[in-house]
Protein backbone atom coordinates (compact mmCIF):
# COMPACT_ATOMS: atom_id res chain seq x y z
CA UNK A 1 0.00 0.00 0.00
CA UNK A 2 1.49 3.54 -0.95
CA UNK A 3 1.83 5.40 1.79
CA UNK A 4 3.18 8.90 2.94
CA UNK A 5 6.60 9.11 4.68
CA UNK A 6 7.30 11.10 7.65
CA UNK A 7 10.04 11.92 10.15
CA UNK A 8 9.49 9.63 13.75
CA UNK A 9 10.26 13.20 15.39
CA UNK A 10 10.65 16.22 15.87
CA UNK A 11 11.41 18.09 19.12
CA UNK A 12 12.22 21.99 19.87
CA UNK A 13 11.96 24.67 22.84
CA UNK A 14 9.08 26.12 23.73
CA UNK A 15 8.63 29.24 22.35
CA UNK A 16 10.25 27.78 18.94
CA UNK A 17 9.57 27.05 15.75
CA UNK A 18 9.26 23.21 13.95
CA UNK A 19 8.16 21.96 10.93
CA UNK A 20 7.06 18.45 9.98
CA UNK A 21 7.55 16.61 6.74
CA UNK A 22 5.25 15.03 4.19
CA UNK A 23 6.77 12.89 1.44
CA UNK A 24 4.19 11.17 -1.32
CA UNK A 25 4.65 10.42 -4.64
CA UNK A 26 3.34 10.90 -8.29
CA UNK A 27 0.31 9.13 -7.44
CA UNK A 28 -0.66 11.35 -4.95
CA UNK A 29 0.42 14.76 -3.27
CA UNK A 30 2.29 15.17 -6.51
CA UNK A 31 -1.14 14.29 -8.74
CA UNK A 32 -2.99 17.01 -7.00
CA UNK A 33 -4.77 15.93 -3.83
CA UNK A 34 -4.95 17.48 -1.00
CA UNK A 35 -3.08 17.09 2.08
CA UNK A 36 -4.56 16.68 5.39
CA UNK A 37 -3.11 17.09 8.83
CA UNK A 38 -4.06 15.53 12.33
CA UNK A 39 -3.23 16.04 15.48
CA UNK A 40 -3.41 13.00 18.49
CA UNK A 41 -2.69 12.75 22.28
CA UNK A 42 -2.09 9.63 23.79
CA UNK A 43 -5.23 7.63 24.16
CA UNK A 44 -7.53 9.74 22.21
CA UNK A 45 -8.57 9.69 18.35
CA UNK A 46 -6.91 12.05 16.11
CA UNK A 47 -8.36 15.55 15.25
CA UNK A 48 -7.95 17.43 12.34
CA UNK A 49 -5.57 20.05 12.27
CA UNK A 50 -5.36 21.02 8.61
CA UNK A 51 -7.15 20.94 5.30
CA UNK A 52 -6.81 21.22 2.11
CA UNK A 53 -3.00 21.98 2.53
CA UNK A 54 -3.21 25.02 4.11
CA UNK A 55 -6.55 25.59 5.55
CA UNK A 56 -7.36 25.63 9.65
CA UNK A 57 -10.50 24.21 11.01
CA UNK A 58 -12.62 27.13 13.52
CA UNK A 59 -10.68 27.08 16.64
CA UNK A 60 -6.53 25.81 15.77
CA UNK A 61 -4.53 28.49 16.72
CA UNK A 62 -2.60 30.49 13.67
CA UNK A 63 0.56 28.89 15.32
CA UNK A 64 0.13 26.50 12.96
CA UNK A 65 0.33 26.54 9.27
CA UNK A 66 0.39 24.41 6.30
CA UNK A 67 1.85 24.15 3.12
CA UNK A 68 2.07 21.43 0.04
CA UNK A 69 4.59 21.95 -3.14
CA UNK A 70 5.30 19.02 -5.75
CA UNK A 71 5.10 15.60 -4.19
CA UNK A 72 5.58 17.07 -0.37
CA UNK A 73 3.97 18.77 2.36
CA UNK A 74 4.71 20.66 5.47
CA UNK A 75 3.62 21.43 8.71
CA UNK A 76 4.54 24.36 10.47
CA UNK A 77 4.31 24.87 14.52
CA UNK A 78 5.44 28.68 15.41
CA UNK A 79 5.43 29.79 19.26
CA UNK A 80 6.00 26.11 20.17
CA UNK A 81 3.94 25.92 23.47
CA UNK A 82 4.18 22.16 26.17
CA UNK A 83 0.42 21.57 25.13
CA UNK A 84 1.73 21.15 21.11
CA UNK A 85 3.15 17.95 22.43
CA UNK A 86 1.30 15.00 20.57
CA UNK A 87 1.23 12.75 17.26
CA UNK A 88 1.27 14.75 14.23
CA UNK A 89 -0.27 12.24 11.22
CA UNK A 90 -0.35 13.82 7.36
CA UNK A 91 -3.13 12.30 4.80
CA UNK A 92 -3.87 12.41 1.69
CA UNK A 93 -5.56 10.28 -1.03
CA UNK A 94 -3.84 7.99 -3.78
CA UNK A 95 -5.28 8.16 -7.50
CA UNK A 96 -3.50 4.97 -8.24
CA UNK A 97 -4.47 2.87 -5.67
CA UNK A 98 -8.23 4.69 -4.79
CA UNK A 99 -6.99 4.80 -1.50
CA UNK A 100 -7.24 7.28 1.85
CA UNK A 101 -3.07 6.80 2.79
CA UNK A 102 -1.70 7.80 6.13
CA UNK A 103 1.97 8.89 7.15
CA UNK A 104 3.49 6.97 9.47
CA UNK A 105 3.22 10.12 11.94
CA UNK A 106 5.58 11.90 13.62
CA UNK A 107 5.90 12.55 17.66
CA UNK A 108 6.59 16.35 19.10
CA UNK A 109 8.25 16.84 21.86
CA UNK A 110 8.77 19.95 23.25
CA UNK A 111 11.76 19.89 25.32
CA UNK B 1 -23.61 18.81 17.10
CA UNK B 2 -21.69 16.02 15.63
CA UNK B 3 -21.03 12.90 17.33
CA UNK B 4 -19.64 9.55 16.14
CA UNK B 5 -20.47 6.70 19.43
CA UNK B 6 -18.78 3.29 18.57
CA UNK B 7 -19.27 0.23 20.15
CA UNK B 8 -17.39 -0.55 23.32
CA UNK B 9 -14.08 -2.97 23.75
CA UNK B 10 -14.14 -6.30 22.39
CA UNK B 11 -12.15 -9.44 22.98
CA UNK B 12 -12.24 -11.87 20.45
CA UNK B 13 -10.00 -15.26 19.73
CA UNK B 14 -7.71 -16.18 16.73
CA UNK B 15 -10.37 -16.81 13.99
CA UNK B 16 -13.51 -15.31 15.29
CA UNK B 17 -15.09 -12.25 13.79
CA UNK B 18 -15.65 -8.93 15.08
CA UNK B 19 -18.25 -6.54 14.21
CA UNK B 20 -18.01 -2.77 15.65
CA UNK B 21 -20.97 0.02 15.27
CA UNK B 22 -20.83 3.77 14.80
CA UNK B 23 -23.68 5.59 15.38
CA UNK B 24 -23.91 8.55 13.98
CA UNK B 25 -26.32 12.25 15.55
CA UNK B 26 -26.13 15.78 14.89
CA UNK B 27 -26.58 16.17 11.19
CA UNK B 28 -27.73 14.25 8.34
CA UNK B 29 -26.75 10.92 8.20
CA UNK B 30 -26.48 10.10 4.39
CA UNK B 31 -24.71 13.52 3.19
CA UNK B 32 -21.66 11.99 4.73
CA UNK B 33 -19.22 9.02 3.85
CA UNK B 34 -18.10 6.73 6.93
CA UNK B 35 -14.77 5.87 6.81
CA UNK B 36 -13.27 2.46 9.08
CA UNK B 37 -9.39 3.64 10.33
CA UNK B 38 -7.44 1.78 12.58
CA UNK B 39 -4.39 1.49 14.86
CA UNK B 40 -1.98 -0.92 16.08
CA UNK B 41 -0.88 -0.23 19.52
CA UNK B 42 2.29 2.16 18.51
CA UNK B 43 1.39 1.85 15.07
CA UNK B 44 0.29 4.21 12.25
CA UNK B 45 -3.22 5.58 11.22
CA UNK B 46 -4.30 2.47 8.23
CA UNK B 47 -7.26 3.09 6.50
CA UNK B 48 -9.43 -0.08 5.76
CA UNK B 49 -12.17 1.27 3.95
CA UNK B 50 -15.04 3.56 3.55
CA UNK B 51 -19.12 3.44 2.48
CA UNK B 52 -21.31 5.94 0.87
CA UNK B 53 -23.92 6.09 3.67
CA UNK B 54 -26.72 7.51 1.19
CA UNK B 55 -26.23 4.78 -1.39
CA UNK B 56 -24.53 1.70 0.91
CA UNK B 57 -21.68 1.99 -2.24
CA UNK B 58 -18.31 0.54 -0.86
CA UNK B 59 -14.26 0.41 -1.17
CA UNK B 60 -12.28 -1.24 1.18
CA UNK B 61 -8.11 -1.23 1.06
CA UNK B 62 -6.55 -3.83 -0.50
CA UNK B 63 -4.89 -5.31 2.77
CA UNK B 64 -8.31 -5.82 3.93
CA UNK B 65 -10.02 -7.42 0.77
CA UNK B 66 -11.80 -10.32 1.46
CA UNK B 67 -12.01 -10.18 5.10
CA UNK B 68 -13.53 -6.75 5.35
CA UNK B 69 -17.29 -5.77 5.16
CA UNK B 70 -18.57 -2.50 6.02
CA UNK B 71 -22.52 -1.73 5.91
CA UNK B 72 -24.63 0.83 7.09
CA UNK B 73 -28.57 1.13 8.99
CA UNK B 74 -29.65 4.22 7.79
CA UNK B 75 -33.19 3.83 9.93
CA UNK B 76 -30.48 3.52 12.86
CA UNK B 77 -28.01 6.46 11.44
CA UNK B 78 -25.13 3.79 12.06
CA UNK B 79 -22.39 2.51 10.05
CA UNK B 80 -20.06 -1.06 11.08
CA UNK B 81 -17.27 -2.59 10.24
CA UNK B 82 -17.32 -6.69 10.45
CA UNK B 83 -13.93 -7.99 10.17
CA UNK B 84 -13.49 -12.08 10.15
CA UNK B 85 -10.31 -13.96 10.18
CA UNK B 86 -8.95 -11.86 13.29
CA UNK B 87 -5.40 -12.66 14.14
CA UNK B 88 -3.01 -11.10 16.76
CA UNK B 89 -1.95 -8.51 14.47
CA UNK B 90 -5.97 -7.23 13.96
CA UNK B 91 -5.41 -6.49 17.76
CA UNK B 92 -6.08 -2.36 17.89
CA UNK B 93 -7.88 0.51 18.24
CA UNK B 94 -10.88 0.95 15.51
CA UNK B 95 -11.74 4.58 14.39
CA UNK B 96 -14.65 5.64 12.40
CA UNK B 97 -14.42 8.66 11.05
CA UNK B 98 -16.84 11.48 8.81
CA UNK B 99 -15.40 12.53 5.51
CA UNK B 100 -16.12 16.19 4.68
CA UNK B 101 -18.79 16.32 1.67
CA UNK B 102 -15.77 17.68 -0.18
CA UNK B 103 -12.08 16.34 -0.51
CA UNK B 104 -10.96 13.24 1.52
CA UNK B 105 -10.39 14.95 4.52
CA UNK B 106 -12.20 13.59 8.30
CA UNK B 107 -13.62 15.98 9.96
CA UNK B 108 -15.17 14.27 12.76
CA UNK B 109 -13.65 10.70 14.96
CA UNK B 110 -15.89 8.52 16.81
CA UNK B 111 -13.73 7.64 20.06
CA UNK B 112 -12.91 4.72 18.90
CA UNK B 113 -13.34 1.11 19.66
CA UNK B 114 -10.82 -1.57 21.16
CA UNK B 115 -10.47 -4.85 20.11
CA UNK B 116 -8.28 -7.60 21.05
CA UNK B 117 -7.13 -10.84 19.73
CA UNK B 118 -5.80 -13.43 21.98
CA UNK B 119 -5.93 -16.97 23.11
Amino acid sequence: QSVLTQPPSVSGAPGQRVTIFCTGSSSNIGAGYEVNWYQQFPGTAPKLLMYDNNNRPSGVPNRFSGSKSGTSASLAITGLQAEDEADYYCQSFDGSLRDVIFGGGTKLAVL
Amino acid sequence: QVQLVQSGAEVKKPGASVKVSCKASGYTFGRFAIHWVRQAPGHRLEWMGWINAANGKVHYSQNFLGRVTITRDTSANTAYLDLSGLTSEDTAMYYCARMYTTGWRFDYWGQGTLVTVSS
